[in-house]
């Protein structure tokens, strides 16, 4: 597709159940982006990856929270033991070029995952 | 110290004219970009418009413009002849080149609705 894709679009869980969110992005788009969005409030960040390494992982809340990009385009962010505060919108993004300055670096979001744990 | 404040939680404009979305930011970084993203109800975010923080000219994209006004910090979204589709949720964010590299930080967001 054109866009980037999010799968599933929503995710309800019990609390204490492991969850993977699935992102496939822009074709070419070297670089990804995980962000999370409570309600109410603007996207908080949680990891980034440049190919297949996660260059950034400062975000992450804690470690029930794992990335992974094996090949270098899809990514998948794996939350374990899931909490009711874990509840959000799940974004992720990808630009064709690595952050910095200038044209390329612009992040295109998918539609977001809506992880709901009860 | 909040890095991007969006002091408009909503606002409201006539189609067809003109709104302006207010956003500063902080930063001490001498080198960062700054972003503008709309969210419709659908939630996915839409990429707007970019300025970079060495740009010397504002940025315009279509409808879209920036004031950009480096002494006061402050990144202001215009949008002219809004129309009922500009209805949604718009972020402002920045990107610090050197103090966070990769990451965007968001604003609060504005809700902008247009009246017919």
């Amino acid at each position: 597709g054109a866009g980037v894709s999010q799968t599933p679009s929503n995710k309800v869980t019990e609390k204490g159940k492991y969850v993977e969110l699935r992102c496939d992005p822009i074709s070419g788009h070297t670089a990804l982006y995980w962000y999370r969005q409570s309600l109410g409030q603007g996207p908080e960040f949680l990891i980034y990856f440049q190919g297949t390494g996660a260059a950034d992982d400062s975000g992450l809340p804690n470690d029930r929270f794992f990335a992974v990009r094996p090949e270098g385009s899809v990514s998948t962010l794996k939350i374990q033991r899931t909490e009711r505060g874990d509840s959000a919108v799940y974004l992720c993004a990808s630009s064709l070029n690595p952050p910095g300055e200038g044209r390329g670096t612009e992040a295109f979001f998918g539609q977001g995952t809506r992880l709901t744990v009860v | 110290a909040q890095k991007i404040t969006q002091t408009q939680p909503g606002m409201f404009v006539q189609e067809k004219e003109a709104v302006t979305l207010d956003c500063t930011y902080d930063t001490s970084d001498q080198s960062y970009g700054l972003f503008w993203y709309k969210q419709p109800s659908s939630g996915e975010m839409i990429f707007l418009i970019y300025q970079g923080s060495y740009d010397e000219q504002n940025a315009t994209e279509g409808r879209y413009s920036l004031n950009f006004q480096k002494a006061r910090k402050s990144a202001n979204l215009v949008i002219s002849a809004s129309q009922l589709g500009d209805s949604a949720m718009y972020f402002c964010a920045m990107r610090e080149r050197e103090t966070s590299g990769s990451r965007l930080t968001f604003g609060e967001g504005t809700q902008l609705t247009v009246n017919p």
